[in-house]
């Protein structure tokens, strides 16, 4: 199975700061990457697509870029409600996989 | 308006059966590939399983594999996930989402989610 690496896997920020989450993947996978926001007992919702896709109705302050392996989610100007925990996922083939996580504290 | 409401969840002891529901009130799930996903207290998430649009393809973590079956029903616009021989490290959230991908052969990405619900096997 491909496996995925988020980096860092915490890291505390404030309000109005520029934050970005890396995402490693263990081989190539093209642009075949997903991104996940999740709150403390919510399901995930989803964000970005294809590496760089903003889903309907996500802010225009997050932001994703990369291809192949490397790849990273930025969110510019937090917001209160960003503080959460944001995974990477990978749908190049099956199993889709997820990283590990990161969280964005205050 | 929720549209994945999941049910079927709760407490059971090791070696024993549950079925997950999944049912899309509020979504069209009938040309998408669905899925099962879990989170272990204090986990990521865990792709568990995944069934095509039509029901005839379905795909399995190996860690669940053989123990878990994944089915739906089109006319009933319902996902189940049957878990059978459940152990303590099965223990987790179980969410059910939609692969946003359609038809796709692939997994895409999972765009909907229901609202998760806890399978807890403990003795």
């Amino acid at each position: 199975d491909i496996q995925m690496t988020q980096s860092p896997s915490s890291l505390s920020a404030s309000v109005g700061d520029r934050v970005t989450i890396t995402c490693r993947a263990s081989l190539s996978i093209d642009r075949h990457l997903n991104w996940y926001q999740q709150k403390p007992g919510k399901a995930p919702k989803f964000l970005i697509y294809d590496a760089s896709t903003l889903q309907s109705g996500v802010p225009s302050r997050f932001s994703g870029s990369g291809s192949g392996t490397d790849f990273t989610l930025t969110i510019s100007d937090l917001h209160p409600e960003d503080f959460a925990t944001y995974y990477c996922q990978e749908t190049f083939r099956n199993p889709p996989i997820f990283g590990q996580g990161t969280r964005l504290d205050i | 308006q929720v549209q994945l409401v999941q049910t079927g969840g709760g407490v059971v002891q090791p070696g024993k059966s549950l079925r997950l529901t999944c049912a899309a009130p509020g979504l069209s799930i009938r040309n998408y590939a669905m899925v099962w996903v879990r989170q272990a207290p204090g986990k990521g998430l865990e792709w568990v399983a995944s069934i095509s649009y039509d029901g005839t393809k379905k795909f399995y973590a190996d860690s669940v594999k053989g123990r878990f079956t994944v089915s739906r029903d089109v006319s009933k616009n319902t996902v189940y996930l049957e878990m059978s021989s459940l152990r303590v490290d099965d223990t987790a959230i179980f969410y059910c989402a939609r692969d946003g991908g359609g038809i796709a052969a692939r997994p895409r990405y999972f765009d909907y989610w229901g609202q998760g619900t806890l399978v807890s096997v403990s003795s």
